[in-house]
C-alpha cells in the first residue's frame, strides 16, 4: 500500500541548532516528493519539492531535503534553526500517474527553544 | 492574485444540518481538491477534480459531495452533517502541465464543528 511515513510527531530544537525532519515513503511508482509547512491557522505551503535530477533539492527558508531512493527516505534539514520555523511540517508523496492525488504523512511538530 | 480563497473560515453546525464550503481559484489551474485534516492524521483527500464537469473520489468521500461548474469554483457539500465531520477542511489546486508538475497551493481552510 502507498504510504508516507514520518516517525517523529513531535521535535524540539534550540534555536541555531541543526534540524533534521525524518519520512520515509513506501510507494509503487516513481515518486514525486513535497515537504509543506503549516503555521498555526494558517494552510500548507510549500517548502520544496523533488520531481527528477540532483537529489539533494534547495528549498525556501534555508531548508533542504535529500532524497535516497534506496532508503525511501526524502529527509528535511535545516544548518540553524529559528524561532519562526516553529510549525508542523508535512511530507507528502505523488507520482505523475496519480492524477495529481498526494499522500500525506501524518506531520510532524516542531518546538523552538530560545 | 488571491490564490486559494476558502469561505467561512469558521462554522458550526448542528447535527442532520447542511452547508456547502466555497472555495474558488484564481490562477487558471485545472486541478483542484478537497482535503481534512484530523489532529495527528494528516491530510486525507476527499475529492478532488482534473478540469471542469469532472470529479472524482479521493480516500474519504462518504458524507459529502463537490460539483465543479467552472475551472474557478470547487464547492464541498455536507448534506446531512455528523459529529464525525468536525475537522478542518482545506481546498488546494495545481496545474497539471506536460511535465507533470503538481505543486498544490492550499486555501487557508475552513474549520468545521458539528454538534
Amino acid at each position: 500500500a502507498q504510504s508516507v511515513t514520518q516517525p517523529d510527531i513531535h521535535i524540539t530544537v534550540s534555536e541555531g541548532a541543526s534540524l533534521e525532519l525524518r519520512c520515509n515513503y513506501s510507494y509503487g511508482a516513481t515518486p514525486y516528493l513535497f515537504w509543506y509547512v503549516q503555521s498555526p491557522g494558517q494552510g500548507l505551503q510549500l517548502l520544496l519539492k523533488y520531481f527528477s535530477g540532483d537529489t539533494l533539492v534547495q528549498g525556501i527558508k534555508g531548508f533542504e531535503a535529500e532524497f535516497k531512493r534506496s532508503q525511501s527516505s526524502f529527509n528535511l534539514r535545516k544548518p540553524s534553526v529559528h524561532w519562526s520555523d516553529a510549525a508542523e511540517y508535512f511530507c507528502a508523496v505523488g507520482s505523475y500517474n496519480q492524477g495529481g492525488k498526494l499522500i500525506f504523512g501524518q506531520g510532524t511538530e516542531l518546538s523552538v527553544k530560545p | 492574485n488571491a490564490g486559494v480563497t476558502q469561505t467561512p473560515k469558521f462554522r458550526i453546525l448542528k447535527i442532520g444540518q447542511s452547508m456547502t464550503l466555497q472555495c474558488t481559484q484564481d490562477m487558471n489551474h485545472n486541478y483542484m481538491y478537497w482535503y481534512r485534516q484530523d489532529p495527528g492524521m494528516g491530510l486525507k483527500l476527499i475529492y478532488y477534480s482534473v478540469g471542469a464537469g469532472i470529479t472524482d473520489k479521493g480516500e474519504v468521500p462518504n458524507g459529502y459531495n463537490v460539483s465543479r461548474s467552472t475551472t474557478e469554483d470547487f464547492p464541498l457539500r455536507l448534506e446531512l452533517a455528523a459529529p464525525s465531520q468536525t475537522s478542518v477542511y482545506f481546498c488546494a489546486s495545481s496545474h497539471r502541465a506536460s511535465g507533470g508538475t503538481d505543486t498544490q497551493y492550499f486555501g487557508p481552510g475552513t474549520r468545521l464543528t458539528v454538534l
